[in-house]
């Protein structure tokens, strides 16, 4: 009954180090999404995918990649971190079948990665 | 622009009492409006609503949309030190991917 599940969950990076950040579900959800949460400024949609091998952009992806080469992981690449990373990034995933979006599924989310960059 | 505004931003109660956080919405395509709550980690699931005046009810907790006016409410009747956390509201917009636009959230304290 895992979930979605993230590691690490804590991180503190240098300035221009890069890291992954690991997401995994295991109920077989096609459309998976990154967030970040910062204070004063709610979720906000980094990436996201409707199945494996299809991603793309949501409202703040710069500075960040991914890939999504199976239905069940879902990394986070930051190539070179910067201060303005620092942030709790939530995974969240939800039901969605042959690359159609379940719209009646909500998201579920996993329990967060919290990233400093000093 | 789209944006979810929730009210109050926090509040503090008593254990028992009754409480209703407000969430309004301007969004160009209405799809859904979502509640989460927040303790400290992952934020869990507790409603969705597409259909105005049909309330949703899980156990203390109830909700119901006004897709006329633009808002929901989420009520939590005789409230529990373990309903203190953050309450999130979401819309849906109606597009070709899961585009959710959140408010910031009602942080609710009950205290004993």
């Amino acid at each position: 009954n895992a979930g979605v599940t993230q590691t690490p969950k804590f991180q503190v990076l240098k300035t221009g180090q890069s890291m992954t950040l690991q997401c995994a579900q295991d109920m077989n959800h096609e459309y998976m999404s990154w967030y970040r949460q910062d204070p004063g400024m709610g979720l906000r949609l980094i990436h996201y995918s409707v199945g494996a091998g299809i991603t793309d952009q949501g409202e703040v992806p710069n500075g960040y990649n991914v890939s999504r080469s199976t239905t069940e992981d879902f990394p986070l690449r930051l190539l070179s971190a910067a201060p303005s990373q620092t942030s709790v990034y939530f995974c969240a995933s939800s039901y969605s079948s042959g690359g159609t979006i379940s719209y009646n599924s909500p998201l579920h989310f996993g329990n967060g990665t919290r990233l400093t960059v000093t | 622009e789209d944006k979810v505004v929730q009210s109050p931003l926090s509040l503090v109660v008593h254990e028992g009492d009754t409480v209703t956080l407000n969430c309004s919405y301007e969004v160009t395509n209405f799809r859904s409006l979502l509640w989460y709550k927040q303790e400290k980690k992952a934020p869990t699931f507790l409603f969705m609503l597409t259909s105005s005046g049909i309330e949703k009810k899980s156990g203390r907790l109830s909700s119901i949309l006004d897709k006329k006016e633009l808002f929901s409410i989420l009520n939590i009747t005789a409230t529990q030190t373990g309903d203190s956390a953050v309450y999130l509201c979401a819309v849906e917009n109606a597009g070709n991917n899961r585009k959710l636009i959140w408010g910031l959230g009602t942080s609710l304290a009950v205290n004993p």
